[in-house]
């Protein structure tokens, strides 16, 4: 079965600072997605930014970028420039490319990282 | 207004209650996924849905039931609440052969 590890309960950075969230993941897959949430205080599970894992090339949406290194199963999560508005829980997750084992392409999380951006 | 919704937002309710909360999306996806949020566990898995008519359980599934009569709709039901399963429940959808998922607002549900 596939886990996803987030080795980071809490993480605090600086207004305008870059900010790096680890996970790591183990699979015994050659290909399936990985999925970095962002939950506010809403609730809301908001989706920053996915990679596909037979892409070599890192994911990059605006201030968020991915270190995808697939022989490590390490997906780090970086937040340039962060804003207050960056605070939330961080979620990654894993989802197997096929419908392998009989589950139908559930996203499997890891427990989150609380981040805190002060002013 | 599209989109995936649940109900309610918040529930209080006492033990060995019985509780169904809803889950409707507007999309016409294939699957649908019920999870719990728990502080220090994540998203669990608790059941989910490839079509109507078609359930599985996920990592979480002991005393909850879900039913799949319609593809829009996917409850699901805690037949004898208890205290432990006091927690926030997140449904989701995803279309046939796409990536993406949708998660709906969230219920907090507490059990007295």
């Amino acid at each position: 079965a596939q886990t996803v590890t987030q080795s980071q309960p809490e993480m605090s950075v600086q207004e305008a600072e870059t900010v790096t969230l680890s996970c790591t993941y183990d699979t015994s897959e050659s290909d399936y997605y990985l999925f970095w949430y962002k939950q506010p205080p809403s609730r809301q599970m908001i989706l920053v930014i996915r990679q596909e894992a037979y892409k070599q090339q890192n994911a990059t949406e605006n201030r968020f970028s991915v270190n995808f290194q697939k022989a490590a199963k390490s997906f780090s999560l970086k937040i340039s420039d962060s804003q207050l508005g960056d605070a939330a829980m961080y979620f990654c997750a894993y989802r197997s490319f096929m419908n392998y084992g009989g589950s139908q392409g559930n996203l499997i999380f890891g427990k989150g990282t609380k981040l805190s951006v002060k002013p | 207004d599209a989109g995936i919704t649940q109900s309610p937002r918040y529930k209080i309710t006492e033990t060995g209650r019985q509780v169904t909360l809803m889950c409707h999306q507007t999309w016409s996806h294939s699957y649908m996924f019920w999870y719990r949020q728990d502080l220090g566990h994540g998203l669990r898995l608790i059941y989910y849905s490839a079509a109507a008519d078609i359930t599985d359980k996920g990592e979480v599934p002991d005393g909850y039931v879900v039913s799949r009569s319609k593809t829009e709709n996917f409850p699901l039901t805690l037949e004898s609440a208890t205290r432990s399963q006091t927690s926030v429940y997140f449904c989701a959808s995803r279309g046939q052969g796409d990536y993406g998922y949708t998660f709906g607002s969230g219920t907090r549900l507490t059990v007295v």
